[in-house]
Order: C-alpha cells, then sequence, then structure tokens
C-alpha cells in the first residue's frame, strides 16, 4: 500500500492567503521530515518532526503519530513559498532505511 | 558550519558508460545516504553508509554502488549507464544513522543520459 501520501497535489493561491498540507503514512514512524524543493531542486528543511507541534516564522508542523498523519500550515504566503512540499519518513525499527517521500505538493503563490 | 556540497553540478553521459558522484557531508556528521529523484518524483533512497559501511539499501540494482571515506565523505558509482537512470541524485548527511536523525541534502548532481 501507499506508505506516504500528500495531499492537496497542486494548490494555487494569492499571495497573503494561508494553506494547510497533509501527510498521511501507513506506519508508525522514527523520523518524519517536511521538506521544501525550490526551483534548482534544493530540498530545504522545515520541520522534524516524528510527533508534535513545531513553528518557525509563518511555518508550524503538527504530527498526529497515534493518528499517522502530519500537516504543514503556511501563513501569509508569499510568492517565495512557490515550489514543492515534500512530507518524508522512516517507519519505526527502520534504522537502517532510508527516508520514504510522498509525491509532493506543488505550490504555486500567484502574486 | 558547512553544509552538504556535491559535484558535479551537471553531467551528461552516454548509455553503457560508467560515473561517479561526489558528496561531501556537512561538518560533524558521520552518515550520508543517496537518493535518485526522477522528473515529477518524490526522490527515492538508494543507500546509505555509515562509518564506511553500506547500512541499509533501497531498491536499487548492484550497478549501483557506492564508498564512504575516513573523512565521511562518499562516492556514487553508477555502471552500465541506462536511459531511465537520467535523474537528480541527491547526497543527505546525519548525524548518525538516518533512522533516528535529521538528514540534510546538497544542492544534487543533475546526470543526463543520452
Amino acid at each position: 500500500g501507499i506508505q506516504v501520501e500528500q495531499s492537496p497535489p497542486d494548490l494555487i493561491l494569492q499571495e497573503g492567503a494561508n494553506s494547510t498540507l497533509r501527510c498521511n503514512f501507513s506506519d508508525s514512524v522514527n523520523n518524519l521530515q517536511w521538506f521544501h524543493q525550490n526551483p534548482w531542486g534544493q530540498l530545504i528543511n522545515l520541520f522534524y518532526i516524528p510527533s508534535g507541534t513545531k513553528q518557525n516564522g509563518r511555518l508550524s508542523a503538527t504530527t498526529v503519530a497515534t493518528e499517522r498523519y502530519s500537516l504543514l500550515y503556511i501563513s501569509s504566503s508569499q510568492t517565495t513559498d512557490s515550489g514543492v512540499y515534500f512530507c518524508a519518513r522512516i517507519r519505526s525499527g527502520g534504522g537502517a532505511d532510508g527516508l520514504t517521500f510522498g509525491k509532493g505538493t506543488h505550490l504555486i503563490i500567484q502574486p | 558550519e558547512t553544509g552538504v556540497t556535491q559535484s558535479p553540478t551537471h553531467l551528461i553521459k552516454t548509455r553503457g558508460q560508467q560515473v561517479t558522484l561526489r558528496c561531501s557531508s556537512q561538518s560533524g556528521h558521520n552518515t550520508v545516504s543517496w537518493y535518485q529523484q526522477a522528473l515529477g518524483q518524490g526522490p527515492q533512497f538508494i543507500f546509505q553508509y555509515y562509518r564506511e559501511e553500506e547500512n541499509g539499501r533501497g531498491n536499487f540494482p548492484p550497478r549501483f554502488s557506492g564508498l564512504q571515506f575516513p573523512n565521511y565523505s562518499s562516492e556514487l558509482n553508477v555502471n552500465a549507464l541506462e536511459l531511465d537512470d537520467s535523474a537528480l541524485y541527491l547526497c543527505a548527511s546525519s548525524l548518525g544513522l538516518v533512522g533516528y536523525n535529521e538528514q540534510f541534502f546538497g544542492p544534487g548532481t543533475r546526470l543526463t543520459v543520452l
């Protein structure tokens, strides 16, 4: 089955809008990360969040491990927020595993 | 603190050739992982190296191999290149095994196989 599922696949918003990106995963996790991939391919770390809630400026994330989902919130969007957002996880007990990525959410912020 | 660096940035090869990609880990990190990202897809785990040994591998054939050096830098070697090997190759480093530690990615090497 699908191990990491992200929604929505595409999102187009006006500058200043808020958004919520969702990541569902199929088993318990050791490691869950959110990334922003810029147009040049660089993966930028947003959050390392196997459980709980974290905030960094306009971005925040919540992982509810018992219900196997994580949410990324972006407030007051700016055009520089455009790009692909990936959720990635490693299952519990997977010390020798790599990150399994979802297919990403492609976010476009229009001026 | 120096981040993860990769070389070269771009590379063009022909089918059947061999290629070596290089990665320097973030200072203080002892684990390096490699990922392949095809166009429009999420990255896929190739393998990770911990203390100079392969420690975990994804669903990639043996013609994908690697090395980690005492300074924790790493190489990814791909033999007998196929057209489907065209992708962005990403290296990531972490302080300890990936399963328990945050990973940090380099800028990638874009490989084109003709």
